[in-house]
């Protein structure tokens, strides 16, 4: 199984600040990745798709980069409805699919 | 449009079997490439993939639980199944479907969700 690890846990942001979050892979995924967004009491949403690739609707600011086993989840500006968990999730490792453990993008 | 919806008991007793009920429109799971998942998210966790079965009716399951599960489809009704024998307090989770477009891609679509509680 491809073990996801996500750092950090939390992040603590400013709106209008930029937010890095990290994944890393435990064994190279390609550039089988994605990113999703939940907001509480929701589903996940599909925000970056082959490690950086906006799903449809994703707003600009939503940027993914990297490709093996260490991959970046960038919003440029943080808006009030992008504090929220984020998760990675390989699928390249098909079909034993996984996710990363989540960062949690809170209000600074 | 494309919608899932997930439907089953939101409490069930130890030991007991959990049967849940993915039904969707908008798709067509006989459409090559087409595949739908269960996920699941304990309260407060994160996201574990359960199972997987595809327009050609193969199935997949996680290797850590595939001896509890069985997942189905009814292509005629838009619904996919799964059961999870043997429930234990700490299955307590939101489950979830979701839809892939292909063997190797990511869940563009899911339900919303349906937490089932197991406790007795």
């Amino acid at each position: 199984e491809i073990v996801m690890t996500q750092s950090p846990a939390t992040l603590s942001v400013s709106p209008g600040e930029r937010a890095t979050l990290s994944c890393r892979a435990s064994q190279s995924v390609s550039s089988n990745l994605a990113w999703y967004q939940q907001k509480p009491g929701q589903a996940p949403r599909l925000l970056i798709y082959g490690a950086s690739t906006r799903a449809t609707g994703i707003p600009a600011r939503f940027s993914g980069s990297g490709s093996g086993t260490e991959f970046t989840l960038t919003i440029s500006s943080l808006q009030s409805e992008d504090f929220a968990v984020y998760y990675c999730q390989q699928y390249n490792n098909w079909p034993q699919l996984t996710f990363g453990g989540g960062t949690k993008v809170e209000i600074k | 449009q494309v919608t899932l919806r997930e439907s089953g008991p939101a409490l069930v007793k130890p030991t007991q079997t959990l049967t849940l009920t993915c039904t969707f429109s908008g798709f067509s799971l006989s459409t090559s490439g087409m595949c739908v998942s269960w996920v699941r998210q304990p309260p407060g966790k994160a996201l574990e993939w359960l199972a997987l079965i595809d327009w050609d009716d193969d199935k997949y399951y996680s290797t850590s639980l595939k001896t509890r599960l069985t997942i189905s489809k009814d292509t005629s009704k838009n619904q996919v199944v799964l059961t999870m024998t043997n429930m234990d307090p700490v299955d307590t989770a939101t489950y979830y479907c979701a839809r892939s477009t292909a063997m190797v891609a990511p869940f563009d679509y899911w339900g919303q969700g349906t937490l089932v509680t197991v406790s007795s």
